[in-house]
């Protein structure tokens, strides 16, 4: 199995701050890397699909980068509603695989 | 407005078999996609369980394989999920999905999870 790394586990940060969540998979993936953000009680939402592609809707704040086996998800200007927690996935060969998470609260 | 909504029993007994129903409105499953489940144990990451093309192509987590069963009634727009033998390890929030494939440039990228269904707690416990 492809195991997915995201470091920091938590991060405290402050409105409009630029964060940066970091995905590491145990073998090269090229570019099929994909992002979800989930708040408390909610199920997970399609930000970024292919590593660096939009999901439709998703704020131009959000951006993603990587191939291989490093990959970054970038908010460039952190907002109220962004606060939740962020996964990472492989859709690269199943079983696939999540990271265990980024939890961005409040500073 | 695509939408899935989870059904089914939300308490299963130790060593008894776990049945999730998803139903889907707004889409015709019929017309393509893969359709799928995750879980997720309280505090901990997603895990994908199994995914289906109609039912002519399944693949499953090799973790769980032995004990899922994933099926796709078209007529019914709906598909499940059968887990047998349940144990305390698979008391989690059990989300139905949808698996589209993408096609930005050249490269097809499969197993993106666009649409989500709520998710249904489900525990193991005598």
């Amino acid at each position: 199995d492809i195991q997915m790394t995201q470091s920091p586990s938590s991060l405290s940060a402050s409105v409009g701050d630029r964060v940066t969540i970091t995905c590491r998979a145990s073998q090269s993936i090229g570019t099929y890397l994909n992002w979800y953000q989930q708040k408390p009680g909610k199920a997970p939402k399609l930000l970024i699909y292919a590593a660096s592609d939009f999901y439709t809707g998703v704020p131009s704040r959000f951006s993603g980068s990587g191939s291989g086996t490093d990959f970054t998800l970038t908010i460039s200007s952190l907002q109220p509603e962004d606060f939740a927690t962020y996964y990472c996935q492989q859709s690269y060969s199943p079983p696939l695989t999540f990271g265990g998470g980024t939890k961005v609260d409040i500073k | 407005q695509v939408q899935l909504q989870e059904s089914g029993s939300g308490l299963v007994k130790p060593s008894e078999t776990l049945s999730l129903t998803c139903t889907v409105s707004g889409y015709s499953i019929s017309s393509g996609y893969y359709w799928g489940w995750i879980r997720q144990p309280p505090g901990k990451g997603p895990e994908w369980i199994a995914s289906a093309f109609y039912s002519e192509t399944t693949y499953y987590n090799p973790s769980l394989k032995s004990r899922v069963t994933i099926s796709v009634v078209a007529s019914k727009n709906q598909f499940s999920l059968k887990l047998s033998s349940v144990t305390a390890a698979d008391t989690a929030v059990y989300y139905c999905v949808r698996g589209i494939e993408v096609v930005p440039a050249v490269t097809v990228y499969k197993d993106v999870f666009d649409m989500w269904g709520q998710g249904t707690m489900v525990i193991v416990s005598s």
